[in-house]
């Protein structure tokens, strides 16, 4: 029983250079996040998708591109990596169902350093 | 834009006290999730409160929905060095898909 699968969980990254963090679900959600969490604080949205081919903008898309070509998949591309960008970054997925039963699935994160 | 802020943002506590966590939008939820997030792992769901002027209980922890669903708030009776950890109020967006996090409470509880 999988659930939301992260990789790498590690990576060091050289400013300019660029690299794809993967991020795969096996419970059939629609919904898909990408978050970065800065040491101490709360998560912020970079993008959000809900469902192939549909993907959006969320508060931090700066520097950042989503694509989504299966329900599964949800890879999320740093172009050009800056030292602002070293962070740690989560994937997540959501059922679609309401209110109360409404919950998010967290992959186990991917900890990046630009240097 | 719709925003949760948090307060405190940090919070340092002997074990046995008190706490109240707040967290605060100027915009109507539909519903409102508290998170517990430890280092190096993802946020853990521990309640959804979905009814303005909801109460919920979990153990030594109370959660509460505002009347008007624009806020929330977590109280912890005894706290214990366990409950140490960082404290996250989430929630969808009106209008659209988007699912956003707040500024996070960081607690610390002595023992």
């Amino acid at each position: 029983n999988a659930g939301v699968t992260q990789t790498p969980k590690f990576r060091i990254l050289k400013i300019g250079q660029s690299m794809t963090l993967q991020c795969t679900q096996d419970m059939n959600h629609n919904y898909m996040y990408w978050y970065r969490q800065d040491p101490g604080m709360g998560l912020k949205l970079i993008y959000y998708s809900v469902g192939a081919g549909i993907t959006d903008k969320g508060e931090v898309p700066n520097g950042y591109n989503v694509s989504r070509s299966t329900t599964e998949d949800f890879p999320l591309r740093l172009e050009l990596a800056a030292p602002s960008q070293t962070s740690v970054y989560f994937c997540a997925s959501r059922t679609q169902r309401q209110g109360a039963l409404d919950k998010l699935f967290f992959g186990s994160g991917t900890q990046l350093s630009v240097l | 834009t719709q925003l949760l802020e948090q307060s405190p943002q940090f919070l340092s506590i002997q074990e046995g006290e008190n706490l109240t966590v707040y967290c605060n939008s100027s915009s109507v939820f539909s519903s409102l999730q508290w998170y517990r997030q430890e280092p190096g792992e993802g946020p853990v769901l521990l309640v959804t409160v979905v009814t303005g002027g909801e109460v919920k209980k979990l153990k030594r922890l109370t959660f509460q929905f505002g009347d008007a669903r624009k806020d929330s708030s977590l109280h912890i009776t005894a706290a214990q060095p366990g409950d140490t950890g960082l404290y996250l109020c989430a929630g969808p967006t009106s209008g659209t898909y988007k699912y956003i996090f707040g500024t996070g409470t960081r607690l610390k509880v002595l023992a």
